[in-house]
């Protein structure tokens, strides 16, 4: 399996709406992350996992809560947003050194806040 | 700081031209990555090439060809033949150090029939 799979595909949520998203590997990948891609624009990290740890928050707003809950699993918890945070997430996994070995990404979660 | 440059926003060509998408990237760091990557309209990021800073070979993979020069600071992607099914948006990313990647802002490539 050389997957990274992310449910749903597609989400619409309201304002005061609490969701979650979930990105699922079984690669062995001990490192996770979370990018979050604006229309016609590239993706921008927003945390990494690494040994089911937070290891960088690229200062995102707490309306933004990740969980690693084990080392194929990775969710992002959403609460309060704004219309603006409507994009599409991107999930990855990679060796710890992704760098070295790259990275697989899912096809992302398109997110609508109403 | 790192930075990714795409200068080409939207190439159209028709199939069969031959494309060479640009990247040109900044870093103060001696060792670094780069990335290219596919994203169809469908969202995934598919995975193209990566290299390091160390190996400046370039390399050929079918139809597709990467050019690294490390004078230049460019990592230029060529499309040989194109097809209709390698319209997509082309990332190129740069890492150092980090898990960080930075992304170029992609260059949109519709290959018309």
């Amino acid at each position: 399996d050389t997957e990274v799979t992310q449910t749903p595909k597609h989400l619409v949520m309201g304002m005061t709406n609490k969701k979650s998203l979930k990105c699922e590997q079984h690669m062995g990948h001990r490192a996770m992350y979370w990018y979050k891609q604006k229309a016609k624009k590239p993706p921008e990290l927003m945390f990494v996992y690494s040994y089911e740890k937070l290891s960088i928050n690229e200062s995102v707003p707490s309306r933004f809560s990740p969980e690693c809950p084990n080392s194929s699993l990775l969710n992002l918890h959403l609460h309060a947003l704004q219309p603006e945070d409507s994009a599409l997430y991107l999930c990855a996994s990679s060796q710890v050194k992704g760098l070295v070995y790259g990275y697989t990404f899912g096809s992302g979660t398109r997110l609508t806040v109403v | 700081a790192q930075k990714v440059t795409q200068a080409q926003t939207e190439i159209s060509v028709v199939e069969k031209e031959d494309v060479t998408l640009d990247c040109v990237y900044e870093t103060r760091d001696t060792t670094y990555y780069l990335f290219w990557y596919k994203q169809p309209p469908s969202g995934e990021l598919v995975f193209l090439i990566r290299r390091n800073s160390f190996d400046e070979q370039n390399e050929i993979s079918g139809r597709y060809s990467w050019n690294f020069q490390k004078s230049t600071s460019s990592f230029n992607f060529t499309i040989t033949a194109s097809q209709v099914v390698d319209s997509a948006v082309y990332f190129c990313a740069l890492g150092v150090r980090s898990e960080k990647l930075v992304f170029g802002k992609g260059t949109k490539l519709t290959v018309n029939p």
